[in-house]
């Protein structure tokens, strides 16, 4: 079964630049999430799609980044424009969505490294 | 959300246990606990997950008392590739964050 797809693995821009981030989750995964994850510190969850519709974006700072995933499958987070502050790793990561209120397992890609110089 | 509280790091030597207790005093009635680890340049992985009492797969024991509000994560005999950080969350779908997490050192 292949994993969580991210692109670039990494990317150094000047700030005030603009990037993109992509992600195409496993095949079947109705739930996507992105994280930011400065170094030292624990994933900070940014948004979670659930198929094409947003759960929860109240981390996402929304004056500079914006996330899409228009059908339901891969996504596209973009930084716009870009702070020295958004040097980070930014982490997809899916999951299966069921009834059950229970958590469930996410499955991480690599993560994209940013640099803003 | 619920706050978790994790040691910051623990060192241990090889064949070793090692035991981390995430306390989460806020923990909701139906709030899970899961576990990850993560490797150096590599997203987290999933470890174990439970919501009371004991459970324990291949890799990993969880343990929870009954008021659940800690939970330790048991590594029997650890080896140099279990050398990793560990993070414990508290939520359930779609209410969830991670914390700092425990950074383990294992050494020969």
């Amino acid at each position: 079964e292949a994993g969580v797809a991210q692109s670039p693995r990494y990317k150094i821009i000047e700030k005030r630049q603009s990037v993109a981030f992509w992600c195409n989750p496993i095949s079947g995964h109705a739930t996507l999430y992105w994280y930011q994850q400065i170094l030292g510190q624990g994933p900070k969850l940014l948004i979670q799609f659930q198929n094409n519709g947003v759960v929860d974006d109240s981390q996402l700072p929304k004056d500079r980044f914006s996330a899409e995933r228009l059908k339901g499958v891969d996504s596209t987070l973009k930084i716009q424009p870009a702070k020295l502050e958004d040097s980070a790793v930014y982490l997809c990561a899916s999951s299966l969505f069921t009834s059950s209120i229970s958590y469930n397992e996410q499955f991480f890609g690599p993560g994209t490294r940013l640099t803003v110089l | 959300l619920a706050k978790t509280t994790q040691p910051i790091s623990m060192d241990s030597y090889e064949g070793q246990e090692v035991n981390i207790t995430c306390s989460h005093n806020n923990i909701a009635t139906n709030d899970y606990i899961t576990w990850y680890q993560q490797f150096p340049s590599q997203g987290p992985r999933f470890i174990i997950q439970g919501y009371k009492t004991k459970v324990t797969n291949e890799v990993a024991s969880l343990f929870i008392p009954a008021d659940r509000k800690s939970s330790t994560l048991s590594l029997p005999r650890v080896s140099l590739s279990d050398t990793a950080v560990y993070y414990c969350l508290v939520g359930v779908w779609g209410k969830f964050q991670f914390g700092a997490g425990t950074q383990v050192v294992v050494t020969p």
